[in-house]
């Protein structure tokens, strides 16, 4: 069974401050993506990643960035966190070689951030 | 208009009922296609790819009309268990983007 990882399941933070969700995979998966999921707006793509060190802007991905070092880890970064950024944050992985299963996603368990 | 569209629902259905959902997507370049499930608070879960010719899988079978630009979900025979949101998720064609619906909600009542 494909595996996902997230550090954290609730976390809160204030204002301004910097935040780290980290996300780990464990089945050699070529890409990672980084969601958000509100209410009403569903899923909601912030960056992705398609191999060790390169990454692509999603839909939303003004006030985050994103790192991965290593194959089976992908990080999001919240530079300056804002009352806007409270959220359920979902991590996924596919295999990402070709056909239409590189396409299916495995999603962790999800970040509940909440910035007061 | 959103590049993924569903009706949000909620459907109420009693158990043993056929339910189908709809979506529509806007890319026509679009080329993968999948239905997803949601449980409440959990994370979204595979359901099934929809290829095509149009496929099933015991009980649930999705159907593809690229000329109408939509795909369907048809759940026979509903269980209780089955109640959960439906997503519907579209690749942007050519690349690894997706694009997710903001989902159906399903309420299998005994």
């Amino acid at each position: 069974d494909v595996k996902v990882t997230q550090s954290s399941r609730y976390l809160v933070k204030r204002t301004g401050e910097k935040v780290f969700l980290e996300c780990v995979q464990d089945m050699d998966h070529e890409n990672m993506f980084w969601y958000r999921q509100d209410p009403g707006l569903g899923l909601r793509l912030i960056y992705f990643s398609y191999d060790v060190k390169m990454k692509e802007k999603g839909d939303i991905p003004e006030g985050y960035s994103v790192s991965r070092e290593k194959k089976e880890r992908f990080s999001l970064i919240l530079e300056s966190a804002s009352t806007n950024q409270t959220s359920m944050y979902l991590c996924a992985s596919s295999w990402g070689t070709s056909g239409v299963s590189s396409y299916e996603q495995y999603f962790g368990p999800g970040t509940r951030l909440t910035v007061t | 208009r959103k590049e993924v569209e569903q009706d949000p629902g909620p459907f109420n259905v009693p158990e043993g009922a056929t339910v189908a959902f709809n979506c529509t997507y806007s890319n026509s370049a679009s080329q993968s296609f999948f239905w997803y499930r949601q449980d409440c608070r959990k994370e979204p879960k595979l359901l099934m790819s929809v290829y095509s010719s149009g496929n099933e899988d015991g009980r649930f079978t999705a159907q593809l009309n690229r000329a109408s630009q939509y795909i369907s979900l048809l759940i026979r025979d509903s269980k209780l268990s089955d109640s959960a949101t439906y997503l519907c998720v579209v690749n942007r064609g050519g690349g690894f983007k997706t694009i997710f619906g903001a989902g159906t909600r399903l309420f299998v009542k005994a």
